[in-house]
């Protein structure tokens, strides 16, 4: 089941702060944050971990939330460098048939001008 | 010193043809994986192994078959190529299987079918 995103879209400008949500229907044992550049491959941001924890580094953070099964992503201070699609991927559980397996959401598109 | 290749990066072929996409990876990952990513930006799960053994095999056309010589390298074979098999193929790795820690991915292969 893929997690659901939003919002879909995003336009800031430089400065300014954003969020981003994961929402998954199915309890979760981790979640990803991904950046996407236009032609580039994703890069991995962070791990949330089951636990329900808080992570960040620089201006970039995500919480994770297990009992509501949601991660958000806050961007702060935005940069241009920080334009892209941001994705998050979910890993339902650590065994079983889901061994290995994550789920990415359809991707929020965050466009960063000066 | 590319931590994950893949060759080639583009590929134009014709319906009907069979091709082969290659991944290497320098960074000693036990696990590798085939995301499929469509033109909607889609990033959807094909094949992982783990230590050359087959460990997810998403609903995906018998077209396609993954090969594991080694840990290192993951190849993806596809018979009789459809246009439908049009998108960007990306190859990632990852130290431990899915959801321990973050995925590493190649830089693409845009495969073509016309």
């Amino acid at each position: 089941q893929q997690p659901v995103q939003s919002p879909q879209a995003v336009i800031l400008r430089e400065g300014e702060d954003a969020v981003i949500n994961c929402s998954s229907s199915k309890a979760l044992y981790s979640v990803h944050w991904y950046r996407q550049k236009h032609g580039e491959a994703p890069v991995f941001l962070m791990i949330l971990l089951k636990g329900g924890e808080q992570k960040g580094h620089d201006k970039i953070s995500a919480s994770f939330n297990e009992k509501k099964q949601q991660s958000s992503l806050y961007l702060t201070a935005s940069q241009l460098s920080y334009s892209g699609t941001y994705f998050c991927g979910t890993g339902l559980n650590a065994g079983g048939t889901s061994y290995g397996k994550l789920t990415f959401g359809q991707g929020t598109i965050l466009t960063v001008h000066p | 010193d590319t931590a994950v290749s893949q060759t080639p990066k583009y590929l134009v072929t014709q319906m009907g043809n069979d091709k082969s996409i290659k991944c290497e990876q320098n960074l000693g990952h036990d696990t590798m994986y085939w995301y499929k990513q469509d033109s909607k930006k889609f990033l959807k799960i094909m094949f992982s192994y783990n230590n050359k053994e087959l460990i997810i095999n998403e609903t995906v056309p018998n077209r396609f078959s993954p090969k594991s010589p080694d840990k290192a390298h993951l190849n993806l074979h596809i018979n009789s190529l459809e246009l439908g098999d049009s998108a960007v193929y990306f190859c990632a790795s990852s130290q431990d299987p899915g959801v321990f820690g973050g995925y590493t991915f190649g830089s693409g292969t845009r495969l073509t079918v016309v």
